[in-house]
Formats: C-alpha cells, structure tokens, sequence
C-alpha cells in the first residue's frame, strides 16, 4: 500500500544552518505531495505542497522539489531560525477524490540560537 | 473565521467507559476529516464526510467507533468501551472541495488517555 518514510529526528541545528529533511514514498500512481508542520501547542499547518513531477513547492523559505524517479520530497531551507523549531510532517494524497492523507512518521527540528 | 476547534482538549476515562469528541470545522469547508495520532507518528486517518455523508472508514475504525455529521455541520467521533490501545490524539480537519481537498486544516486535537 501507499506509504512516506522520512528520515528519524530530532535533527539539531546551530540558527542559520542549512536544513534538509528526506522524505521518500511509494504509492500507486501519481500522488500530489505535501508538507505539514506542527509548532509546539498547535495544530498541523499545510507548509507546502507539488502536484506533479518536478513541481517545486515553496513557503516561508522551505522549499520541496517532486522527484518521481527517486520517489522523494525533500524539505530544505537555507537559513533556519529559532521559531523553526516544530514537527515536520511529509505526506502524500491517496489516489481518488477521498481527500486522504497518509503521513509519515514525522520529524522534530529543534534550532538552538 | 477562528479555525477548526475541537473539544475537549483532554480527556482521562477509565477503560470500559464510552468518550465523544466534538469537531468544529471551518464554516464554509464540505469536508471533514478525522485522524489518530499516537506518539512519535504521523497521524493516520481514520475517516471523512463530505457535507453530512459519511463516505470512507479507515480499518482502523473498529465497530466501537462511530462518527456523525449532523446537518454537515460540526462532528462527533463517540468511542464505545475504550480499551487502554485507543489512547491517542484524535485529530480533525476540515477542506474545500475541488482541487483544494488535500489542503487540510487541523484542529490541535484531543488527547485522549484511557487509564
């Protein structure tokens, strides 16, 4: 069945650093691609999302580019912040007009200043 | 418009007592979501409405389960003698239609501890 796999937290960074997240996913299909992020004490908030092969979604400075031959969505940004610090959240929509999502397992950023 | 709330925000019952849990979407979204969340994962979905039907039940759903959406309005999720596995953040969203329907928004949950 459909499924995301991201690379396992916490990941640690000194404020400014370069980020990255791996996400990867099998799914049947073309899936749209996305990124949830929940800050401490909040719900889950859309990030970015790609709809199809090479789209590059951006938002706030992250950015995730859609690669169907290696099956990834990687989140990156080029200078984090303290108030980056949340649960990361890749996901992929599920084939049909349902609206689910499958998520994976998350991955927790904590940046130090 | 203040987002999707849920209510409560925490719930403690002793195992063998039935909980309900209230979601309130954002007014003018169809669709309505609900998902499981268990520490250290993603959350997995559980079920969705799209205005007040009922249209998918995740495997998840076990038959103590039930959810409603009167008038396709706000959500109940009721868990029938809840069992010590069901503690978990029972999380809501709520979408558009069209081509918006995967942009999902999140209320922060209820967590539910079943002692």
């Amino acid at each position: 069945g459909d499924s995301v796999t991201q690379m396992e937290g916490p990941v640690t960074l000194s404020e400014e650093a370069f980020l990255t997240i791996n996400c990867t996913y099998t799914a049947t299909g073309y899936p749209s691609l996305f990124w949830y992020v929940q800050y401490p004490g909040e719900g889950l908030q859309l990030l970015l999302k790609a709809t199809k092969a090479d789209d590059k979604g951006s938002n706030k400075g992250f950015e995730a580019t859609y690669r169907k031959e290696t099956t990834s969505f990687h989140l990156e940004k080029g200078s984090v912040q303290v108030s980056d610090s949340a649960v990361y959240f890749c996901a992929l929509s599920v084939r049909g007009n349902t609206g689910k999502l499958i998520f994976g397992q998350g991955t927790t950023l904590q940046v130090k200043p | 418009d203040t987002g999707v709330s849920q209510d409560p925000r925490h719930k403690i019952t002793k195992r063998g007592q039935n909980v309900t849990f209230r979601c309130d979407p954002i007014s003018e979204h169809n669709r309505l979501y609900w998902y499981r969340q268990t520490l250290g994962q993603g959350p997995e979905f559980l079920t969705y409405f799209q205005n007040e039907a009922q249209l998918e039940k995740s495997r998840l759903l076990s038959d103590r389960f039930s959810a409603e959406r009167p008038k396709g309005s706000f959500s109940t999720l009721e868990i029938q003698r809840t069992e010590q596995g069901d503690s978990a953040m029972y999380l809501c969203a709520s979408s558009a239609d069209g081509t918006r329907l995967h942009e999902q928004y999140f209320g922060p949950g209820t967590r539910l501890t079943v002692t």
